[in-house]
C-alpha cells in the first residue's frame, strides 16, 4: 500500500519560498512507472496542478505554466521524498497542498493528506 | 489549456435515486492511437483528499463500488450514481490528463434531497 506522509511549515511569510517534502512508503520515486505529483487547491482556483517529476532512464520534470518561473520539483533518492519549492510566494498562493502519485495510466491514485500554507505576514 | 466544465454545479437528489454529473473539456482528450479518452473523476468528502474513482473515462478504480459509472468520448462525459447512498454525499470532479497542464473541473456538490 503506497502512503505519502507530507511535512513543512504551515505559514510562509509574503516574498519567501515555499517549501514542502512529501516521503514515500510502498513505492519509490525513481520507479520506472510513477510520476510524483504537486497539486494545491483553494476556493478561488480550485484544484490546480502544479508540476511533476519521474524517472525514464533520466529525470524530467513538468511544470504548469502559471508557477513555471517560481517552481522546482526536486526527487531525493536517498530518503525516497520528493519535494516542492515555490518562490516569491504572495497571498494568492494560500491553499491546500497536497503531494500526489500518479501511476502508469497518468492517473492520480494516491494522495497525501493535505497541508494547509497561509501566505500571510 | 484544457478547460473542464462542469454542470451542475451542485445536485440534490433522493436515497435511492440516480445522480447525472456532466463534465465537458474545451477540446478532445480522446487519443486516437489508442482509442482511450484521458479523462478521470473523483470524489473529495471534507477534510479528505480527492479519490480516484473512475479513469479511461469509464474504468472503475479498484474497489469502488459498481453504482458508479461512468461514460463519454471526445468532450462530453457524464458520472453517473445508480442508486444514491448517504455515504456519496461529496463534491465530485473531472480531470483531463490528455496533456500538461493537467486541468480539474470546478467541482459538483452532491447532495441528498
Amino acid at each position: 500500500q503506497v502512503q505519502l506522509q507530507q511535512s513543512g511549515p504551515g505559514l510562509v511569510k509574503p516574498s519567501q519560498t515555499l517549501s514542502l517534502t512529501c516521503a514515500i512508503s510502498g513505492d519509490s520515486v525513481s520507479s520506472n512507472s510513477a510520476a510524483w505529483n504537486w497539486i494545491r487547491q483553494s476556493p478561488s482556483r480550485g484544484l490546480e496542478w502544479l508540476g511533476r517529476t519521474y524517472y525514464r532512464s533520466k529525470w524530467y520534470n513538468d511544470y504548469a505554466v502559471s508557477v513555471k518561473s517560481r517552481i522546482t520539483v526536486n526527487p531525493d533518492t536517498s530518503k525516497n521524498q520528493f519535494s516542492l519549492q515555490l518562490s516569491s510566494v504572495t497571498p494568492e498562493d494560500t491553499a491546500v497542498y497536497y503531494c500526489v502519485r500518479g501511476n502508469s495510466d497518468w492517473t492520480f491514485d494516491y494522495w497525501g493528506q493535505g497541508i494547509l500554507v497561509t501566505v500571510s505576514s | 489549456d484544457i478547460v473542464m466544465t462542469q454542470s451542475p454545479d451542485s445536485l440534490a437528489v433522493s436515497l435511492g435515486e440516480r445522480a447525472t454529473i456532466n463534465c465537458k473539456s474545451s477540446q478532445s482528450v480522446l487519443d486516437s492511437s489508442s482509442n482511450k479518452n484521458f479523462l478521470a473523476w473523483y470524489q473529495q468528502k471534507p477534510g479528505q483528499p480527492p479519490k480516484l474513482l473512475i479513469y479511461w473515462a469509464s474504468t472503475r478504480e479498484s474497489g469502488v463500488p459498481d453504482r458508479f459509472g461512468g461514460s463519454g468520448s471526445g468532450t462530453d462525459f457524464t458520472l453517473t450514481i445508480s442508486s444514491l447512498q448517504a455515504e456519496d454525499v461529496a463534491v465530485y470532479y473531472c480531470q483531463q490528463y490528455y496533456s500538461t497542464p493537467y486541468t480539474f473541473g470546478q467541482g459538483t456538490k452532491l447532495e441528498i434531497k
